[in-house]
This record gives C-alpha cells, sequence and structure tokens, in this order.
C-alpha cells in the first residue's frame, strides 16, 4: 500500500463545476504540499500546510491532521486549470513522500 | 527572475554513453534535489543536496551520481545510461529543504535511452 493515496487518479468535469482532489497518508507528517503539473510538463508549488485551510484565488487546500486527510478544491473551473494535481507528504529527514497525482481536465 | 534552470530540455542517446544534466539555481538555495518521473509512479527522488559538498541518496540512486561543488549547482551524472533511465527528470530546490519551505522546479529533461 502508497503511503500517500490520491483520489480519484482521473477526472474530467464541465466548466463552472467545483472540483475537489483527496489526498490520503499512512505517516506521520508535519506538513503537507499540493503542486500542479502543467500540461507542459513544469511543477509549481501550490500550497504548504501543516494545518487547517488555505486559499489562494479559487483554489483552497485543507487538512486534517487527526484523519491523516487534506483536500484541494478548485471553484468556477476554468479549462485552464486543467492540469496533474500532486500531493506531497513531508515525514522528516529532508524527504518528501510523493503521491502519483490526479490529472484533471476542464472541459469548456 | 527567480528560478531553477535545466538543461538540455531533450536528450536522445545511446547505452553507455556517459551524459550530464545541469541544474542551477539563483535563490541562494541550501537544499536542490533531483527527481525522475515515470508514467504512475509519481516522482521518486533520485538524490538531494543538504549545501555545498554535503550529498545524500534518495529512494532510486543506483546508476546516478552527483555533486554539490558550488550552491548553484546540483548537476546528475549517468556515468553510463540504461533504457531503464529513460525518463522525465527534474531538478528542484528549496531555501531549507524543511516543511517550511517551497519547493522550485525546473523545466524538467526527458531523457531516451536507445
Amino acid at each position: 500500500k502508497n503511503e500517500v493515496e490520491q483520489s480519484p487518479q482521473n477526472l474530467t468535469a464541465q466548466e463552472g463545476e467545483f472540483i475537489t482532489i483527496n489526498c490520503s497518508y499512512s505517516v506521520g507528517i508535519s506538513a503537507l504540499h499540493w503542486l500542479q503539473q502543467h500540461p507542459g510538463g513544469g511543477i509549481v508549488s501550490l500550497f504548504m500546510l501543516s494545518s487547517g485551510k488555505k486559499k489562494h484565488g479559487r483554489l483552497i487546500a485543507t487538512i486534517n491532521i487527526q484523519e491523516k486527510h487534506s483536500s484541494l478544491h478548485i471553484t468556477a473551473s476554468h479549462p485552464r486549470d486543467s492540469a496533474v494535481y500532486i500531493c506531497a507528504v513531508y515525514a522528516g529527514n529532508y524527504q518528501l513522500i510523493w503521491g502519483a497525482g490526479t490529472k484533471l481536465i476542464i472541459k469548456p | 527572475e527567480a528560478q531553477v534552470t535545466q538543461n538540455p530540455r531533450y536528450l536522445i542517446t545511446v547505452t553507455g554513453k556517459k551524459l550530464t544534466v545541469t541544474c542551477s539555481q539563483n535563490m541562494n538555495h541550501e537544499y536542490m534535489s533531483w527527481y525522475r518521473q515515470d508514467p504512475g509512479l509519481g516522482l521518486r527522488q533520485i538524490y538531494y543536496s543538504m549545501n555545498v559538498e554535503v550529498t545524500d541518496k534518495g529512494d532510486v540512486p543506483e546508476g546516478y551520481k552527483v555533486s554539490r561543488k558550488e550552491k548553484r549547482n546540483f548537476p546528475l551524472i549517468l556515468e553510463s545510461p540504461s533504457p531503464n533511465q529513460t525518463s522525465l527528470y527534474f531538478c528542484a530546490s528549496s531555501y531549507l529543504g524543511t516543511a517550511n519551505s517551497p519547493l522550485h522546479f525546473g523545466n524538467g529533461t526527458r531523457l531516451t535511452v536507445t
């Protein structure tokens, strides 16, 4: 069993829909990262969080440390949000444990 | 502009021919790391470096070498590439490599070994 599991693996939605991507992990962590990988391959850090909730524009990330679960939400989704979203957890020792990613396609 | 620069973007080579993928960052970051990305497997760490002359193995170090002679540069060396090293490679850096430091990624190098 992977230490970091993302769901769904693939998600296709219509423009404007509210999107939720989930990340569950089985190890103790001090922080969780959400990243976005564009279709061209580039990877951008979206959020780092260790508790509660963070918001940036239409993106919201939440984490529940007790339940070992995080969600990334996108409100009013747009085709330009189409990307792979990756969750990674920091469990110490300067290493991140990576999820396999969720491929999101937003259709116009 | 703050950035991580990887070169080349694309590389096709033959088995056994030594190659180097360069990585440079201009943010004075202490921590640098190399990852490979393969379909269905996500990112896997190859090597990382906490500072000049300090490197350590990640999850998949076999067949790779790194060096950190200067803070800004962290080249990835494949002494004798094999087809199973065909992959998409990313270099990343962060200020301290801890939980509170965001990672900055290079644009990736797509390597094909025939």
